[in-house]
């Protein structure tokens, strides 16, 4: 069965402290490993997908990594902005798409 | 631009009473899901329909049903609330490329 774990479950940083946020998974067959932020009250909203261990993108304060186990969303010198939920999942090849419980965020001025 | 739109934002019913929450997507993609979010959870997985095909998770309760009237539109039907099913219904497409686009989700209160 396809899981996936995030941690930790919330997270406190100051404006500019850089931290890393976690995600663990085990798949059938890896098809994609995305990365979704979400406000209180909204829905997700897409920031980066990762196909293949070693990939690495990034987005303003933002950098994903992927390995064959995990993958890290790098936060640089954050600012309250970044406050939100940011939550994990894959999809493997049968298309089927499985959601980590999400990282609580909260950037502190 | 293209979009996922999900109407209505807030939507408050009576216990028991029927409810249904619409999704309307301009992307053309050919997969529509319906997921429930409970707060502070992940996103759980109701049903799918794969152009008019429907596939129903095995865990999704029997007062949940679904209407895919054609490739922009899907609805949600609860048929008979009860005070467990308040949550965050968030409608997503996707096309055989992969990834998923989320509408900005209905938040369902129960009373």
């Amino acid at each position: 069965e396809d899981q996936v774990t995030q941690s930790p479950e919330a997270l406190r940083l100051q404006e500019g402290e850089s931290s890393s946020l976690n995600c663990s998974y085990t798949v059938s067959g890896l098809r994609g490993l995305f990365w979704y932020r979400q406000d209180p009250g909204k829905g997700p909203e897409f920031l980066f997908t990762l196909y293949s261990a070693g990939e690495e993108k990034e987005k303003e304060r933002l950098k994903a990594t992927l390995t064959k186990k995990e993958s890290f969303l790098h936060i640089t010198a954050p600012k309250p902005e970044d406050s939100a939920t940011y939550l994990c999942a894959v999809q493997n090849y049968g298309q089927n798409f499985v959601f980590g419980p999400g990282t609580r965020l909260s950037v502190l001025p | 631009d293209a979009m996922v739109i999900q109407n209505p934002r807030y939507q408050v019913t009576q216990f028991g009473k029927p409810v249904t929450l619409s999704c309307s997507q301009t992307l053309n993609h050919n997969v529509m899901y319906w997921y429930q979010q409970k707060s502070s959870q992940a996103p759980k997985l109701l049903f799918h329909y794969y152009d008019k095909d429907f596939n129903n998770e095995a865990d999704t309760p029997d007062n949940f049903q679904s209407r895919r009237p054609n490739t922009s539109f899907c609805f949600l039907d609860i048929r008979s609330p009860g005070l467990g099913d308040a949550a965050m219904y968030l409608c997503a497409t996707s096309n055989l490329q992969g990834g998923y686009t989320f509408g900005s989700g209905t938040r369902l209160t129960v009373v």
